[in-house]
């Protein structure tokens, strides 16, 4: 049974600074990797794809693998309060069975 | 528009009372999946479809049937529904593979269900 864990939050950061968030898995068999935000009651919207190890950077975002320490994580720069969201992190590992981790709570202080 | 479009968005409905929510997309994708949501259990696969009349089990399939008759449509039934299948409930597709590795999944607007 795959695994994903997420710290739930809520992680507060004031705006303009930098968000982390962290995600770590048990199944080394995975092979790619996502991050979806999710206002309250909405459906989650995908922000990245990310595949191999390293960093993937797309506008104020950007996504780091390491599949080695079975970690992965999304960094959000100049924080907004429109980041305040639900940020859920999933995975696939032969695009059957999709993982969703239980999903960190941002929230970003004016 | 591209997009996954499910029906109803809200259904409160009584003990096994049979009911189907609707799934359909317009992208052509191959792959598509059902998730309920729940406080505190994240999202949960139920069933999925890697094509047409090919169909397998999540990791929350009890009281749950689907159907992949046709590429776009993806149906969920309860037949029989219970109280504990109240959620919020999600159908997603996609387009299988992509450069280097496995397509996201595009979601619907989701389906709050309470069975009373």
């Amino acid at each position: 049974q795959k695994e994903v864990e997420q710290n739930s939050g809520p992680l507060s950061v004031p705006e303009g600074a930098i968000a982390s968030l962290n995600c770590t898995y048990s199944d080394r068999v995975s092979q790619s990797f996502f991050w979806y935000r999710q206002y309250s009651g909405k459906s989650p919207e995908l922000i990245m794809s990310i595949y191999s190890n390293g960093d993937k950077e797309d506008g104020r975002f950007t996504a780091q693998l390491n599949k080695a320490s079975q970690y992965v994580s999304l960094l959000i720069r100049d924080s907004q309060p429109s980041d305040s969201a639900t940020y859920l992190c999933a995975l696939t590992d032969y695009g059957q069975n999709f993982v969703f981790g239980p999903g960190t709570r941002l929230s970003v202080l004016p | 528009e591209a997009q996954v479009t499910q029906n109803p968005r809200y259904l409160i409905t009584v003990t096994g009372k049979k009911l189907t929510v609707t799934c359909s997309q317009n992208m052509n994708h191959e792959y598509m999946s059902w998730y309920r949501q729940d406080p505190g259990l994240g999202l949960r696969q139920i069933y999925y479809s890697m094509n047409v009349e090919v169909t397998d089990k999540g990791d929350v399939p009890e009281g749950y049937k689907v159907s992949r008759k046709e590429k776009r449509n993806f149906p969920l039934i309860l037949e029989s529904p219970s109280p504990n299948q109240t959620s919020l409930y999600f159908c997603a597709s996609s387009r299988s593979t992509a450069p280097g590795g496995y397509s996201p999944l595009h979601f619907g607007n989701g389906t709050r269900l309470t069975v009373t």
